[in-house]
């Protein structure tokens, strides 16, 4: 069935870092991916999306290319801040139209000052 | 303005018991789901509903039960709760035709002792 990988965490950076979170999906036909972040104490928010291979999705300094020949979606930033600490989260959606999505098990960031 | 609300927020509750957990959207989404979040932050889709029509239904025991009075509300009800239904629960609700952006509650943290 589809997957999601991510790397595993936590990842610790300093302000100002760069950022990379990897992540690779296993998936008939052609997905939708997405990266959701998860704030402490708070539910899930859709961070960016890329629906075809070779879209880019960006929001709020982050981005992310749908890479169908590597299966991969991986999630950059160039300059983190102490307020971006969260959860991320990338998921694809299945092919059924029912909007559900399948997570990867998540990759804790923590900046610190 | 909450756009996506669940009460409790904390639930704790012995082994056995019964339980509900409420969600209200004012997004006037017509589609509706619960998530179950694990220990380890592993997300998980349990139930969907569009315009209170049972849609996605993942392979979870027959003690959790959704209830949808309306497409703005999804309750979840727990018979005989278990160690193992520890975890946090997210509502979540989309838009037509976005299903795949979805915007989630705060969570519930259910702990069963």
């Amino acid at each position: 069935g589809d997957s999601v990988t991510q790397m595993e965490g936590p990842v610790t950076l300093s302000e100002e870092a760069f950022l990379t979170i990897n992540c690779t999906y296993t998936a008939t036909g052609y997905p939708s991916l997405f990266w959701y972040v998860q704030y402490p104490g708070e539910g899930l928010q859709l961070l960016l999306k890329a629906t075809k291979a070779d879209d880019k999705g960006s929001n709020k300094g982050f981005e992310a290319t749908y890479r169908k020949e590597t299966t991969s979606f991986h999630l950059e930033k160039g300059s983190v801040q102490v307020s971006d600490s969260a959860v991320y989260f990338c998921a694809l959606s299945d092919q059924s139209n029912t909007g559900k999505l399948i997570f990867g098990q998540g990759t804790t960031l923590q900046v610190k000052p | 303005d909450t756009a996506v609300s669940q009460t409790p927020k904390y639930l704790v509750t012995q082994m056995g018991n019964d339980k509900s957990i409420k969600c209200e959207q004012n997004l006037g989404h017509d589609t509706m789901y619960w998530y179950k979040q694990d220990s380890k932050k592993f997300l998980k889709i349990m139930f969907s509903y569009n315009n209170k029509e049972l849609i996605i239904n993942e392979t979870v025991p027959n003690r959790f039960s959704p209830k949808s009075p309306d497409k703005a509300h999804l309750n979840l009800h727990i018979n005989s709760l278990e160690l193992g239904d520890s975890a946090v629960y997210f509502c979540a609700s989309s838009k037509p035709g976005l299903a795949y952006e979805q915007y989630f509650g705060p969570g519930t943290r259910l702990t069963v002792t």
